[in-house]
């Protein structure tokens, strides 16, 4: 079985230009979440998708969007990219269920890094 | 709000010893989730080990044991025989299971693990 797919793996950007970055999750899971990690800020929740529909958001601004399509494949997209923005991003597919209990384990693929300069 | 803390960034032990990383939390939950992660230089994250907060019985795979004391809300994790390959960051993480925010993982900061040969 694929594991979680991430593309591209790096990305150079400069500041104000947007970027999207994409993630497959794992054959049967339709729950992918996102997650941004920085050496000064750790991990941190960007949002979650499901039925392609956005079940959670982290506290990031506007600037950072989501969506998921019928395939279960998920998009994150960051506009007016800022020094900031910086990090390595990853997703995370989980096999979610309609109890709690269920599919408690998330998968992540290897992340983009973005950098933008 | 849920806070992890772990209080070590950064451990050694030498290879084919016994090394324990610790990890705190606090919640007003009765029933969550905590896991264990590895973060590798690849920058894949591997889940290692999780317990179910309801189970009393402290959870273990293979070389990998957790210390899970729910009253003291303390979550340590036991790595016996270290090998070379065991060096990485770990992170410990939480998540609810009720409501729709249960998918989201709550991080610790990390503890850099380095084996020495």
């Amino acid at each position: 079985k694929a594991g979680v797919t991430q593309t591209p793996r790096y990305l150079i950007k400069t500041r104000g230009q947007q970027v999207t970055l994409s993630c497959s999750p794992i054959s049967g899971h339709r729950s992918v979440s996102w997650y941004q990690q920085t050496p000064g800020q750790g991990l941190q929740f960007l949002f979650e998708y499901f039925s392609e529909t956005q079940r959670n958001k982290g506290n990031f601004p506007g600037r950072f969007s989501g969506r998921q399509f019928s395939n279960s494949r998920s998009e994150m997209n960051v506009s007016t990219l800022e020094l900031g923005d910086s990090a390595l991003y990853l997703c995370a597919s989980s096999l979610r269920g309609n109890r709690g209990r269920q599919g408690t384990e998330a998968f992540f693929g290897q992340g983009t890094r973005l950098t933008v300069v | 709000a849920q806070t992890v803390t772990q209080s070590q960034p950064e451990m050694s032990v030498q290879e084919a010893e016994t090394v324990t990383l610790s990890c705190t939390y606090d919640t007003s939950e009765s029933d969550y989730y905590l896991f264990w992660y590895k973060q590798p230089p690849s920058r894949q994250m591997i889940l290692v080990i999780r317990q179910e907060a309801y189970k009393q019985q402290n959870a273990t795979e293979n070389r990998f044991s957790v210390n899970f004391q729910k009253a003291a809300k303390s979550f340590s994790l036991k790595i016996s025989d270290s090998q070379l390959g065991d060096a990485a960051m770990y992170f410990c993480a939480y998540r609810r299971t009720r409501g729709d925010s249960n998918y989201q993982l709550i991080w610790g900061a990390g503890t850099k693990l380095i084996i020495k040969p």
